[in-house]
């Protein structure tokens, strides 16, 4: 069983504030990997995909370490509204259809 | 802009009985699929469709069957419910398969409760 490990938090954090969390995969040869966020009894929804270089999207970066196989998410100036579960997803080759693996989630709750 | 559309929402059954959970999408994707949600497992894969006509089995299939009636529609069948198949249900689908997608595009979920 391939294996994606998360926080499953929650994270407490006060607006405004950066807060980041990391997710680890087991699978060296992983070769894709995702951010996806889950607002409370609704569908996952992509956020952003992590490149090898890093990218960064407004107030959101995604990094990749593959050396350490974690891939991490960052939310600078956090807003009420990023309250969310965030999913890490990892593709892995040779899977087949169940090449994408779901993290069980970071439960992220900005206060006020 | 519906995207993939699940029906029921809701639904509560009583063990043994069966139903079918519908999903459709409109962004001409060739790839389909079923997943499950229960609290502390994330989601895992029951079945999926690479494409019209095809189905194979993901990750927890058994007490399921499916059907892909065309390139739209993928459907998902409880023949005899469960207790332990009490869930979230979410239809996806995507461009490409599960071995190259990135973006996965989700139905708003069906929430099944088996008595």
């Amino acid at each position: 069983r391939k294996e994606v490990e998360q926080d499953p938090g929650p994270f407490n954090v006060p607006e405004g504030a950066t807060v980041a969390f990391n997710c680890t995969y087991s699978n060296s040869a992983s070769q894709s990997f995702f951010w996806y966020r889950q607002d409370c009894r609704k569908e996952p929804k992509l956020l952003m995909s992590v490149y090898s270089s890093g990218n960064e999207d407004g107030r959101f970066t995604a990094q990749l370490n593959r050396a350490s196989q974690y891939i991490s998410l960052l939310i600078r100036d956090s807003k009420l509204s990023d309250s969310a579960t965030y999913l890490c997803v990892v593709n892995s080759p040779g899977g087949g259809a169940d090449g994408l693996t779901f993290g069980k989630g970071t439960h992220l709750i900005i206060q006020p | 802009n519906a995207g993939v559309t699940q029906t029921p929402k809701f639904q509560v059954l009583k063990t043994g009985q069966s139903m079918t959970l519908q999903c459709a999408q409109d962004m001409n994707h060739n790839s389909m699929y079923w997943y499950r949600q229960d609290p502390g497992m994330g989601l895992r894969l029951i079945y999926y469709s690479a494409s019209e006509g095809t189905t194979d089995k993901g990750e927890v299939p058994n007490g399921y069957n499916v059907s892909r009636l065309n390139k739209r529609e993928f459907s998902l069948r409880l023949e005899s419910a469960a207790p332990s198949q009490t869930s979230v249900y979410f239809c996806a689908s995507s461009e490409a398969s599960l071995a190259v997608a990135g973006e996965l595009f989700f139905g708003e979920g069906s929430r099944l409760t088996v008595l």
